[in-house]
């Protein structure tokens, strides 16, 4: 099973340029949210969605935006990139219901 | 100001020794996870507790739901360096919440040979 699958693992990307993390999950699971983390912060939700075209803020939604039009896929775009993004990416996704958060390998962003 | 603070921040302790890192919060969780981080990797789930009171044994982890379901305890007997990670605490404030797991900050431990 290849799970949660992100991309890339590494991006440097210039102050205003655009990006999307990709994410994809093979076990269809209905919840898939995006977390941020830094240092000393943990794990910090930036949006989540509870399916297909549904989608709603987390605690720091603010520079980025998703959609989830499958079950698959929830990419996260930075609109436009600023050096506030600099974090490690991670995407997850669980069943309904409270089960285990199942994440991928992380996305390390640095936005120079 | 994080839902759930972890403590302490920082644990480094010699193989043989116990340790014990705590999850608090002002708000009562349906349920709570605690899960592993090693370095370059996503979190991987240790447990999950949803009873107040519950207590969960994992070899030599043993993890405590509170009474009233705000906070949680982590325990570790004769720490091995294979033990060493970031332990976080998440948690689902409702039943509706399923997609808004919050995480603390958590606590990196160290167990040195």
């Amino acid at each position: 099973n290849a799970g949660v699958t992100q991309t890339p693992k590494f991006q440097v990307l210039k102050t205003g340029q655009s990006m999307t993390l990709q994410c994809a999950q093979d076990m269809n699971h209905e919840y898939m949210s995006w977390y941020r983390q830094d240092p000393g912060m943990g794990l910090r939700l930036i949006h989540y969605s509870v399916g297909a075209g549904i989608t709603d803020q987390g605690e720091v939604p603010n520079g980025y935006n998703v959609s989830r039009s499958t079950t698959e896929d929830f990419p996260l775009r930075l609109l436009p990139a600023a050096p506030s993004q600099t974090s490690v990416y991670f995407c997850a996704s669980r069943l309904q219901g409270g089960t285990e958060a199942f994440f991928g390998q992380g996305t390390r962003l640095t936005v120079v | 100001t994080q839902l759930l603070e972890q403590s302490p921040q920082f644990l480094s302790i010699q193989e043989g020794e116990n340790l014990t890192v705590y999850c608090n919060s002002s708000s009562v969780f349906s349920s709570l996870q605690w899960y592993r981080q090693e370095p370059g990797e996503g979190p991987v789930l240790l447990v999950t507790v949803v009873t107040g009171g519950e207590v969960k044994k994992l070899k030599r982890l043993t993890f405590q739901f509170g009474d009233a379901r705000k906070d949680s305890s982590l325990h570790i007997t004769a720490a091995q360096p294979g033990d060493t990670g970031l332990y976080l605490c998440a948690g689902d404030t409702t039943t509706d919440s399923w997609g808004k797991l919050q995480f603390g900050a958590g606590t990196q431990v160290v167990v040195t040979p």
